[in-house]
């Protein structure tokens, strides 16, 4: 079965980090693009950043540019982000998602995990 | 960035009805369109994709149509477990970007 969990999100500040981890399971993680997506709480969902397989291709949206930074461990089928320079505006569930290739959309999605930006 | 505009923002409808939320983009994306379904503290599902076809395991009732920028989803007999919101979103080009989302009450 297709499982991926997110872990890593709570409690910062602002200007604070954080590193958001994704294990897959199930299926063949070196061969799937990866994103993480996020919704801010009673909003709509906002693509954060892209990474390609075998992570020579990297998107990252223009709100979190400079500020966060997606890596991937194809050997522990692993996603990461990690987030500097945190913002009261990053508040959100982050979802690490699968994409298909082949057919441009995102096919399986995480739980979320819920990172909260406060002081 | 291309702008996804859904119509309408909410609705209620009664079990058995036939429903359609629409989709338009700012500028063309052929049939780069998806759609997802979300409930209440779950992450959204893939529902359609590539405009009009259908998901592996999604009812039926449930379709897709449109190309260029305008698109619809379309619930062809509504049923109780239909309720959430829904999200269009394009692949066409980076960023991709989402609809606001259309929030479907079961009356």
């Amino acid at each position: 079965e297709v499982q991926v969990v997110e872990s890593g999100g709570g409690l910062v500040q602002p200007g604070g980090s954080l590193r958001l981890s994704c294990v897959a399971s199930g299926f063949n993680f070196i061969s799937y693009e990866m994103n993480w997506i996020r919704q801010a709480p009673g909003k709509g969902l906002e693509w954060v950043s892209y990474i390609s397989s075998t992570a020579t291709t990297i998107y990252y949206a223009d709100s979190v540019k400079g500020r966060f930074t997606i890596s991937r461990d194809n050997a522990k089928n692993s996603l990461y982000l990690q987030m500097n320079g945190l913002r009261a505006e990053d508040t959100a569930v982050y979802y690490c998602v699968r994409e298909v290739t082949v057919t441009d959309n995102f096919d399986w999605w995480g739980q979320g995990t819920l990172v909260t930006v406060s002081s | 960035d291309i702008q996804m505009t859904q119509s309408p923002s909410s609705l209620s409808a009664s079990v058995g009805d036939r429903v359609t939320i629409t989709c338009r983009a700012s500028q063309t994306i052929d049939t780069f369109l998806n759609w997802y379904q979300q409930k209440p503290g779950k992450a959204p599902k893939l529902l359609i994709y590539a405009a009009s076809t259908l998901q592996s395991g999604v009812p039926s009732r449930f379709s897709g149509s449109g190309s260029g920028t305008d698109f619809a989803l379309t619930i062809s007999s509504l049923q109780p477990e239909d309720f959430g919101a829904y999200y269009c979103q394009q692949s066409y080009t980076m960023p991709v970007t989402f609809g606001q989302g259309t929030r479907l009450e079961i009356k």
